[in-house]
């Protein structure tokens, strides 16, 4: 069965400093996997995805993540935190049936920011 | 530029009582989902439609029911309201299905007393 992992329920970092929230997945074929942002009393907002090919992908917010076959993983980074990033981050994996209502989400990280 | 427009943003229910979750979007979007948010829980799937005319349930059903009549609406009805019931509620939609980037409401927070 599919399932996805979020390590990490809350994690705080001071503003400028790097961050990595972690991601693993576990799909017996070639995964879907998404990254949304949730600001308080909002909606899910997508910050990226990886379907295939450059293993590396860009988001928005200056997001990024890195998928990792061989480590089942799909972390996601930013090299400095701004006050504002402080949300609810949430993986997400997918497969090729596409419309199959088979979108996971794990349970999300909470991202709290020092000043 | 709506997207997805979810009504009413909040509703407190006594136990029993029934009511509906509106859901629409002008995006043209096929296929459409609701979900729903517990603490520590993640998102849930209720009910999806890959189409006007097509549902299926999701991970969490039971209690709920929905209908897809157009292509903009997808409502989502609690029977008999239940506590466990109490929670936050998403709708989503998107062009090509549950593997693509999914557009999300703001959510109605629901509690049943």
């Amino acid at each position: 069965a599919q399932s996805v992992t979020q390590p990490d329920i809350h994690i705080t970092v001071s503003e400028g400093a790097s961050l990595e929230l972690r991601c693993n997945y576990s799909y017996g074929a070639t995964p879907y996997l998404f990254w949304y942002v949730q600001s308080p009393g909002q909606g899910l907002q997508l910050l990226l995805k990886y379907f295939s090919g450059d293993t590396l992908v860009q988001g928005i917010k200056g997001f990024e993540a890195e998928f990792k076959r061989s480590q089942s993983s799909f972390n996601l980074r930013k090299p400095s935190v701004h006050w504002s990033d402080a949300a609810e981050y949430f993986c997400a994996v997918g497969g090729p049936g596409g419309s199959q209502g088979n979108l996971i989400f794990g349970k999300g990280t909470k991202l709290s920011v020092k000043p | 530029n709506a997207g997805v427009t979810q009504t009413p943003k909040f509703q407190v229910l006594k136990t029993g009582q029934s009511m509906t979750l509106q859901c629409a979007q002008d995006m043209n979007h096929e296929y459409m989902s609701w979900y729903r948010q517990d603490p520590g829980m993640g998102l849930r799937l209720i009910h999806y439609s890959v189409g006007a005319g097509i549902t299926d349930q999701g991970e969490v059903p039971n209690g709920y029911n929905v209908s897809r009549s157009t292509t903009e609406d997808f409502p989502l009805r609690l029977l008999s309201a239940a506590p466990s019931q109490t929670s936050v509620y998403f709708c989503a939609s998107s062009y090509g299905g549950s593997n693509q980037p999914q557009h999300f409401g703001d959510g109605t927070r629901l509690s049943i007393l």
